[in-house]
């Protein structure tokens, strides 16, 4: 079974810094994405950015990358020039490459921006 | 655009109630899905769908019943509330997209309590 680790139960970042959250996974599928999600205080879940296990390079959205490391089984997600915005849970996911999106969440990181 | 849309939004019941959570989405998605999400564990898969008729168990499916009569919606029901199933529920649904993981769009969540 798949499982998603997420070492940092919380975090904190000044605004304008970078910070790295970190996820860690363990699969036996040969193909499969890899997801960050964010869930401010108002609870609804954003979606982030996807990695599909066969990419060769690492995902970018804005301000968002993801850092895969495949033979390590990490998928960190990093976050350049930090929002106080940004204040928010954070879900790393694993999903298998079936079209089943039945992923698995880790347990969350939370960040806090300070000014 | 509605999205997905999840009622009530708040409920409380009292142990051995039954009660249904209702989930509809208008964007013609096959997969449907309930989590739940509670401190410190992240968001667990407690039933899916991959299309109308089809449904099956995630990680944590005891105490939960769906079925899946139309495309857009996908009822969860409580046949008889238990405190342990006081948590945040979240519907998300997304296409089928063979050799990829799509993204889940969720609903804004549904807050049970039981007492």
């Amino acid at each position: 079974a798949q499982k998603i680790t997420q070492t940092q139960p919380g975090m904190f970042v000044q605004e304008k810094e970078a910070v790295t959250l970190d996820c860690t996974y363990d699969t036996s599928d040969q193909s499969y994405g890899l997801f960050w999600y964010k869930q401010p205080s108002s609870g609804e879940m954003i979606f982030l950015i996807y990695q599909g296990s066969y990419d060769e390079q690492n995902a970018t959205e804005g301000r968002y990358s993801l850092n895969f490391q495949k033979a390590r089984k990490s998928a960190n997600l990093v976050i350049s020039a930090s929002q106080l915005g940004d204040s928010a849970m954070y879900f790393c996911a694993h999903g298998q490459a079936d079209g089943y999106n039945k992923l698995i969440f880790g347990a969350g990181t939370r960040l806090a921006v300070h000014p | 655009n509605a999205g997905v849309t999840q009622t009530p939004k708040f409920q409380v019941l009292k142990t051995g109630q039954s009660m249904t959570l209702q989930c509809a989405q208008d964007m013609n998605h096959e997969y449907m899905s309930w989590y739940r999400q509670d401190p410190g564990m992240g968001l667990r898969l407690i039933h899916y769908s991959v299309g109308a008729g089809i449904t099956d168990q995630g990680e944590v499916p005891n105490g939960y019943n769906v079925s899946r009569s139309t495309t857009e919606d996908f009822p969860l029901r409580l046949l008889s509330a238990a405190p342990s199933q006081t948590s945040v529920y979240f519907c998300a649904s997304s296409f089928l997209v063979q050799g990829a993981s799509g993204e889940l769009f969720f609903g804004e969540g549904s807050r049970l309590t039981v007492l």
